[in-house]
């Protein structure tokens, strides 16, 4: 069926630190994954995304990867600030062709401390 | 450029009654799809609708069902209210060229049955 796993389900790290969330994914045709981010009561924001032509993405201090044959997709947030603190959420896009179906995973909760 | 905008932000309704919620996409957007989330299932995807017609639909009763209009404005109703439709639903619209590009979330409606 279609399903996103993410662990982990909460994550705590010292400011300055790394983080690493990571994903999979079931259906062999998704070839979209995004990942949002959403702070309390607050919409999710779009951090970054990567498509299935791809294996790694950067932006600034995070950066995406994807291991296509192993249905694998992590996040890594590098030099933690406490402002990254938030419910981090990875999907996947089901089925090819530019249908928004996006399946979502559990989400990780990241706390940065000072 | 305005955002996703969603109407009412929060809506108390009673076992058994029926709700409609609205969604106003970015202009230019013609994807808008909605999204049931929850502390305990996370976000789940309900259905998109392109160009006035449902693309996809996801794994809820058919009390749940939606619409869009020629403006690209989307609505969502649910029938028969139970408890468990408490939840925060959010819309997501995105410029659809063929394929995925980002989903841009709403602020969502507060669901509370009562």
């Amino acid at each position: 069926g279609e399903n996103v796993e993410q662990h982990p389900s909460t994550l705590s790290v010292q400011e300055g630190d790394s983080a690493v969330i990571k994903c999979t994914y079931s259906d062999s045709a998704s070839n979209y994954f995004p990942w949002y981010k959403q702070e309390l009561g607050k919409r999710p924001q779009l951090i970054i995304d990567i498509r299935s032509n791809v294996g790694e993405k950067k932006d600034q201090r995070i950066a995406v990867t994807l291991n296509k044959t192993a249905k694998h997709f992590s996040l890594h947030i590098t030099e933690t600030q406490p402002e990254d603190s938030a419910v981090y959420f990875c999907a996947a896009s089901m089925g090819s062709g530019g249908y928004n179906k996006l399946i979502f995973g559990a989400g990780t909760r990241l706390a940065v401390h000072p | 450029k305005a955002g996703v905008t969603q109407t009412p932000r929060y809506l108390i309704k009673t076992r058994g009654q029926q709700v409609t919620l609205s969604c106003s996409p970015i202009s230019g957007h013609r994807s808008v799809s909605w999204y049931q989330q929850t502390p305990g299932q996370g976000l789940q995807f309900l259905f998109e609708y392109f160009s006035e017609t449902q693309r996809n639909k996801g794994n809820f009763p058919g009390r749940f069902s939606g619409r869009q209009f020629s403006n690209s404005r989307s609505e969502m109703n649910v029938s028969t209210l139970e408890l468990g439709d408490s939840a925060l639903y959010l819309c997501a619209s995105s410029f659809q060229t063929g394929v995925n590009t980002e989903a841009f979330f709403g602020q969502g409606t507060r669901l509370t049955v009562v």
